[in-house]
């Protein structure tokens, strides 16, 4: 079965700063890779997703990048602000059915 | 459009006792998704409804835990007897079909087992 793993656990950046969180993915059928937002208390909040057959996609300070040949993505995050301050999951996914997800990234933006 | 809906929102018990947790899904979405969240983890997938029917449960300890989602909207996902490692956070979650959507999380259910 699919396993995701994400790096790093912790990741503390000044505010303004960029932050890269990355994921590398097992199964190589998946073909939906989705990032989560989650805040203290709770549930996870789609922030971006990526489909196999887009290498890039940007919205805002996000932008998720895809390298289906390496098999992981990665999540980017310019000019930080506190309210970016969260835990973030990657997932992955075939046709975005049962979500397999990574161990979670706690993001620390400092002002 | 109204979220995905989960109570209670925290539960403390004892463990061997039973609890149940309810989800009411977003409207019009066929389906539903229940995910265990243990602290420092990523959600893992427990059971998925399509509709009313069971789509997959490979993952749900079924000696403790059931689920059910009887008309097609709302579900229940029951453990009895719990344990002290049923400690999570119980995460619903739904969509609009099986393939092609966005997956929607609830607040989710903090359980206690002591």
């Amino acid at each position: 079965g699919e396993n995701v793993e994400q790096h790093p656990s912790t990741l503390s950046v000044q505010e303004g700063d960029s932050a890269v969180i990355k994921c590398t993915y097992s199964d190589s059928a998946s073909n939906y890779f989705p990032w989560y937002k989650q805040e203290l208390g709770k549930g996870p909040q789609l922030i971006i997703d990526i489909r196999s057959n887009v290498g890039e996609k940007k919205d805002q300070r996000i932008a998720v990048t895809l390298n289906k040949t390496a098999k992981h993505f990665s999540l980017h995050i310019t000019e930080t602000q506190p309210e970016d301050s969260a835990v973030y999951f990657c997932a992955a996914s075939l046709n975005t059915d049962k979500l397999i997800f990574g161990t979670g990234t706690r993001l620390q933006v400092f002002p | 459009e109204a979220g995905v809906a989960q109570s209670p929102r925290y539960k403390i018990i004892e463990k061997r006792q039973s609890v149940a947790f309810w989800c009411n899904p977003i409207s019009g979405h066929a389906t539903l998704y229940w995910y265990q969240q243990i602290l420092g983890q990523g959600p893992k997938l427990l059971i998925q409804f399509q509709n009313n029917g069971v789509v997959d449960d490979s993952q749900l300890p079924k000696d403790r835990f059931s689920a059910e989602r009887l008309k097609g909207v709302d579900s229940t996902l029951k453990i009895q007897p719990a344990k002290l490692e049923d400690s999570a956070v119980y995460l619903c979650a739904s969509s609009r079909q099986i393939s092609g959507n966005t997956i929607y999380f609830g607040e989710g259910s903090w359980l206690t087992v002591v």
